[in-house]
């Protein structure tokens, strides 16, 4: 059974602050990685997608990845209340890059 | 340019009835998903099409069927809907030769 987990919310930062998301996978063939922003009621938005080991960024955000530990982890720079959101985690494996979800964690930036 | 359509918005279905949730990309893409999302938790994916004409199971196959019906739309049917499959449900689809999916809005489902 292929898992993704990430580390138990509820997150509450301040605004300004640095929020940390971690995830961790069981797959070992799993390619790619994603993170999703979901906010209430919507659908999970595309934020950040990673493929090798090290850190990539994109703004305020960055994404690291360590393949020999099979961990992910979402840094959020200079939080904003905007940022408040579910943010899930997701790793992609198979012919046709199925992605196998976390159960996502809640991330509250406080004004 | 749409992107991703679901129909309908929401649906209230009674234990036993049948219904078909629908999904359209505008996008060209490949390849489409059918996810479902229990409340606090992650996605789950149903049935995924690698092409037109293809579908393969996901990991919670049972009590859907679906259909690729050209390369625009995948449909996702409840044959005989059960409480257990009150859910959000989500159609995605990803371009060939790139890793991520885009999701549609989403259809909201409760069987009571």
């Amino acid at each position: 059974q292929k898992e993704v987990e990430q580390n138990s919310g509820p997150l509450s930062v301040p605004e300004g602050a640095i929020a940390s998301l971690n995830c961790t996978y069981s797959d070992r063939g799993s390619q790619s990685f994603f993170w999703y922003r979901q906010y209430s009621g919507k659908s999970p938005e595309l934020i950040m997608s990673i493929y090798s080991n090290g850190d990539k960024e994109d703004g305020r955000f960055t994404a690291q990845l360590n393949k020999a530990s099979q961990y992910v982890s979402l840094l959020i720079r200079d939080s904003q209340p905007s940022d408040s959101a579910t943010y899930l985690c997701a790793a992609s494996a198979g012919s046709a890059r199925q992605l196998t979800f976390g159960s996502g964690t809640q991330l509250t930036v406080l004004p | 340019n749409a992107g991703v359509t679901q129909t309908p918005k929401f649906q209230v279905l009674k234990t036993g009835q049948s219904m078909t949730l629908q999904c359209a990309q505008d996008m060209n893409h490949n390849s489409m998903y059918w996810y479902r999302q229990d409340p606090g938790m992650g996605l789950r994916l149903i049935y995924y099409s690698a092409s037109e004409g293809t579908t393969d199971k996901g990991e919670v196959p049972n009590g859907y069927n679906v259909s690729r019906l050209n390369k625009r739309e995948f449909s996702l049917r409840l044959e005989s809907a059960a409480p257990s499959q009150t859910s959000v449900y989500f159609c995605a689809s990803r371009p060939t030769g790139v890793e991520e999916q885009y999701f549609g809005p989403g259809t909201r489902l409760t069987v009571t």
